[in-house]
């Protein structure tokens, strides 16, 4: 099994519809983030958690919202999604100290 | 506001070529940078960088980090075409911020 899981790996949506991507960790890390990559553009952070407590606003939270359900699990949501935020998303996480990511096979997302 | 600019954005070459790729960063605190090779997925680690001057090397890949410039260096001799893929950096800061990647070098490797 995969160390940091994403699911689903793969969504078509249409606009307006709630939907959540979901994250999963094996690593026993206490950060969590969500990235959105773009052709182009980067990886861009959206939010990040540093414990179960502790969530933070990256740079392009606006539209996007985060539950931090236990140390393990992040989950991102998209309450009304609209056709921009069609991206390829990566969960990743890492430990206190240490500042090598792990990351998730990544979902890609598509809003129609 | 913390910066990153990869240079180039792209580049292509042939197999057996020696590329460098560039990454200048400017980062409040800066702690450590941090380099990804990114093939078809999910990005993965190759190296992270916290002093100036010292190489580090894995294989055919190597990088080095110049603090006083603010920039780093990611060669790679004797290319391969396993070698096509982004690659990003990623500089750090004390304030234990995430990492805040740059937009990426993409590398294709012909035979």
């Amino acid at each position: 099994d995969a160390d940091v899981t994403q699911t689903p790996r793969n969504r078509i949506t249409k606009t307006g519809k709630r939907i959540m991507l979901e994250c999963s960790q094996t690593k026993g890390h206490d950060r969590m983030y969500w990235y959105r990559q773009d052709p182009g553009l980067g990886l861009r952070l959206i939010y990040y958690s540093f414990d179960v407590k502790d969530i933070n606003k990256g740079e392009i939270s606006d539209g996007y919202s985060v539950s931090r359900q236990a140390q393990a699990k992040f989950s991102l949501s998209l309450e009304s999604a609209i056709p921009n935020q069609t991206a390829l998303y990566f969960c990743a996480t890492s430990r206190t100290g240490y500042y090598g990511y792990t990351f998730g096979s990544g979902t890609r997302l598509t809003v129609v | 506001e913390d910066k990153v600019v990869q240079s180039p954005l792209s580049l292509v070459v042939h197999e057996g070529d020696t590329v460098t790729l560039n990454c200048s960063y400017e980062v409040t605190n800066f702690r450590s940078l941090l380099w990804y090779k990114q093939e078809k997925k999910a990005p993965t680690f190759l190296f992270m960088l916290t002093s100036s001057g010292i190489e580090k090397k894995s294989g055919r890949l190597s990088s080095i980090l110049d603090k006083k410039e603010l920039f780093s260096i990611l060669n790679i001799t004797a290319t391969q075409t396993g070698d096509s893929a982004v690659y990003l950096c990623a500089p750090n800061s004390n304030s234990g911020y995430a990492l805040n990647f740059g937009k990426g070098t993409s590398l294709l490797v012909t035979p």
